[in-house]
């Protein structure tokens, strides 16, 4: 196992464009989520996963923003009509919720929209 | 949730021992303190965790007060490699990795 993979790393994007993200977690993790940073600030929570149910969302998960998870293993991330302010690093991590512990994170994917 | 104060920037010299500090007055008795560090481009990389008693791994120790309401990250023999942020984060069983990270602590290490 590799630990968590994103794809793509990078995604330069026009705006008002749709960009979908995928992540492929541990496999034997049950626990998957998406988190967005800024430059210079930490990451934020935006959704999460247990198996293939949504359990949570942020608010900062605008409608714009749609998140799968179709059959409990990888997870797509869409934006549809994107800003310029949805320029970040877009991150995912996955757990297997068995005990506290680290969640291991993926490298992201850095969208630029311009 | 509990909220995290970090100094935004410390420096180290190469070898000797880096000290993060981490205040979380608001603690509450459930609420673990984790420890991540973020190098540049990547994603954040889990370093330890503790509830109350002074927890050690390889990477690190983490020394907690006793009324738990600050801690003290602590790399023994600080490397280059080290240079990353530091976030320090207090998460329950129930609400872990669903919060958002804070601004974290810049660790520069020099030569």
């Amino acid at each position: 196992d590799t630990g968590v993979s994103q794809n793509p790393r990078h995604k330069i994007t026009k705006r008002g464009q749709n960009v979908t993200f995928r992540c492929d977690p541990i496999s034997e993790h049950n626990r998957l989520y998406w988190y967005r940073q800024t430059l210079g600030q930490g990451p934020e929570f935006l959704t999460y996963f247990q198996n293939e149910a949504q359990l949570e969302k942020s608010r900062l998960l605008s409608d714009r923003f749609s998140a799968e998870r179709p059959k409990g293993s990888f997870s797509t991330l869409e934006i549809q009509r994107t800003e310029q302010g949805d320029s970040a690093m877009y991150l995912c991590a996955s757990s297997s919720g068995q005990a506290p512990g680290g969640y291991t994170f993926g490298s992201g994917t850095r969208l630029t929209v311009v | 949730d509990a909220k995290t104060t970090q100094p935004p920037s410390m420096d180290c010299a190469e070898g000797r021992a880096a000290n993060l500090p981490c205040n979380h007055s608001t603690i509450s008795g459930n609420e673990y303190v984790y420890w991540y560090r973020q190098i540049h481009s990547q994603g954040p990389q889990y370093i330890i965790h503790g509830l109350k008693n002074n927890e050690t791994n390889e990477m690190a120790s983490l020394i907690i007060t006793e009324d738990r309401k600050s801690s003290t990250l602590i790399l023994p023999h600080a490397t280059l490699r080290d240079t990353a942020v530091y976030y320090c984060i207090v998460w329950t069983n129930t609400n872990a990795g669903k919060s958002t990270f804070g601004d974290g602590t810049t660790l520069t290490v020099k030569p």
